[in-house]
């Protein structure tokens, strides 16, 4: 089946930009998901990309898609204390159901 | 925006009892729901497929009849956990999608605790 698979844990100071990154399996994965949870929160979606598409940007996210490699990373410039969360990144078909990875836990430091 | 609420957001009951979980979509219709668990510092696992007026589907591996799931409207969709058990403790999510969009939401969430 479907596999997304991100690193665990990145630490990075406050102002510093951060990049996680994530990997699928799914070829056929048309729409790609970045999500934020929060501690004993729920999910944020924070945005998304299409399978057609290489980059999109919005305000302070980046994300960057290299479908050739199933790589898909999301970029978070000017990293903000308030930045740290569990950032989920999830695929799907386009029939709304969402793999998910692993969570990758971002910690900033002050 | 659309908007996915659910209820409770922490509900603790004792073994053996049943417990029920609301997913509603605020401002939109949804004809299909997913319910997603996720364990202390996993990921999230699909749990199930809600479908509005019909049977919903289960993912390998999960009891129907433990995780019992109603989409009896296009706005709200109740996942039971019955006979709940203390693994049965978790963090439950639904989602629900536009049905002509690609943006999906999610609920609050609800975290269960089995005593």
């Amino acid at each position: 089946g479907e596999d997304v698979e991100q690193s665990l844990f990145l630490s990075v100071r406050e102002g510093d930009s951060s990049v996680i990154n994530c990997t699928y399996t799914d070829s056929s994965s048309t729409y790609l998901y970045w999500y934020k949870q929060e501690p004993g929160a729920g999910l944020q979606l924070l945005t998304y990309i299409f399978s057609n598409m290489d980059m999109k940007q919005d305000q302070r996210l980046t994300v960057l898609l290299n479908k050739k490699d199933k790589h898909l990373s999301l970029r978070i410039a000017d990293t903000q204390t308030g930045d740290s969360a569990i950032y989920f990144c999830g695929t799907s078909g386009g029939y709304q159901k969402v793999t998910f990875g692993t969570g990758t836990k971002l910690q900033v430091i002050p | 925006g659309a908007v996915v609420s659910q209820h409770p957001s922490r509900v603790i009951c004792k073994s053996g009892t049943s417990v029920k979980i609301e997913c509603r979509s605020l401002d939109f219709q949804a004809t299909t729901m997913f319910w997603y668990r996720q364990f202390p510092k996993q990921s999230l696992m699909l749990m199930a497929t809600s479908n509005e007026g019909s049977k919903a589907t289960y993912e390998q591996g999960v009891e129907k009849d433990k995780f019992l799931i109603n989409h009896a409207s296009l706005t709200l969709s109740t996942l039971t956990v019955t006979s709940a058990h203390p693994e049965d403790s978790s963090f439950y999510i639904c989602s629900a999608g536009v049905d002509s969009g690609n943006t999906i939401y999610f609920g609050e969430g609800s975290w269960l605790t089995v005593v």
